[in-house]
């Protein structure tokens, strides 16, 4: 099957930097994206990484390291509306097609 | 473009009912996904749609069920309900498989359905 690791929460103050990190398992893997849910709202996408390597947009970069079935994501300059759960999702085909969610990291800011 | 849309929003039904929800994806999306969200949980894949055919299939009962039509909206059907089916059920839609090379989803605002 899959499985993806993410931690549960993280607190950080406004205008620092975090890291969420996320290791996963699987046998079907294509790619490792990241996606922002608030409260009450849907998730909405925020990158995708098929190769080893940082992608930057914006305040937000994505890593990923296939060979260690590791990725994360990084908040920089945070602000208090980035409060909010990020979940990363392995794209995977096994039997098909389809994306496999991690439970979800709730982030806290701080003033 | 519209986004996902998502019926009904809310709804309330008791256990041994069942429930039908609807989604229609994005105009030209031809994949539906649907999802079960619950408090810690993350989102649990329920299955995908593709083009009407399911494609896969997460670890639910053979209670959940579902079903593409040929305009790609999607609906999702639970039947014989119990108080742990009570959760969030989201649709997401995207142009290929899973997202295909973007590995994009777009999602809706969700059914919330909770079981009495």
């Amino acid at each position: 099957g899959q499985s993806l690791e993410q931690p549960s929460e993280v607190t950080a103050v406004e205008g620092a930097i975090v890291q969420i990190n996320c290791t996963y398992q699987t046998s079907g893997f294509y790619g490792l994206s990241w996606y922002q849910q608030h409260d009450g709202g849907a998730p909405t996408f925020l990158s995708y990484n098929a190769l080893d390597g940082l992608e930057e947009t914006g305040r937000f970069s994505s890593f990923l390291s296939r060979s260690d079935s590791y990725g994360y994501l990084l908040l920089q300059e945070l602000q208090m509306k980035d409060s909010a759960s990020y979940f990363c999702a392995v794209r995977d085909n096994t039997g098909g097609f389809k994306t496999i969610f991690g439970a979800g990291t709730r982030l806290f800011v701080k003033a | 473009k519209a986004g996902v849309t998502q019926t009904p929003r809310y709804l309330i039904k008791t256990r041994g009912q069942q429930v039908t929800l609807s989604c229609s994806p994005i105009s030209g999306h031809r994949s539906v996904s649907w999802y079960q969200q619950t408090p810690g949980q993350g989102l649990q894949f329920l299955f995908e749609y593709f083009s009407e055919t399911q494609r896969n299939k997460g670890n639910f009962p053979g209670r959940f069920s579902g079903r593409q039509f040929s305009n790609s909206r999607s609906e999702m059907n639970v039947s014989t309900l119990e108080l742990g089916d009570s959760a969030l059920y989201l649709c997401a839609s995207s142009d290929q498989a899973s997202g295909g090379a973007s590995g994009e989803l777009f999602f809706g605002e969700g059914s919330r359905l909770t079981v009495l």
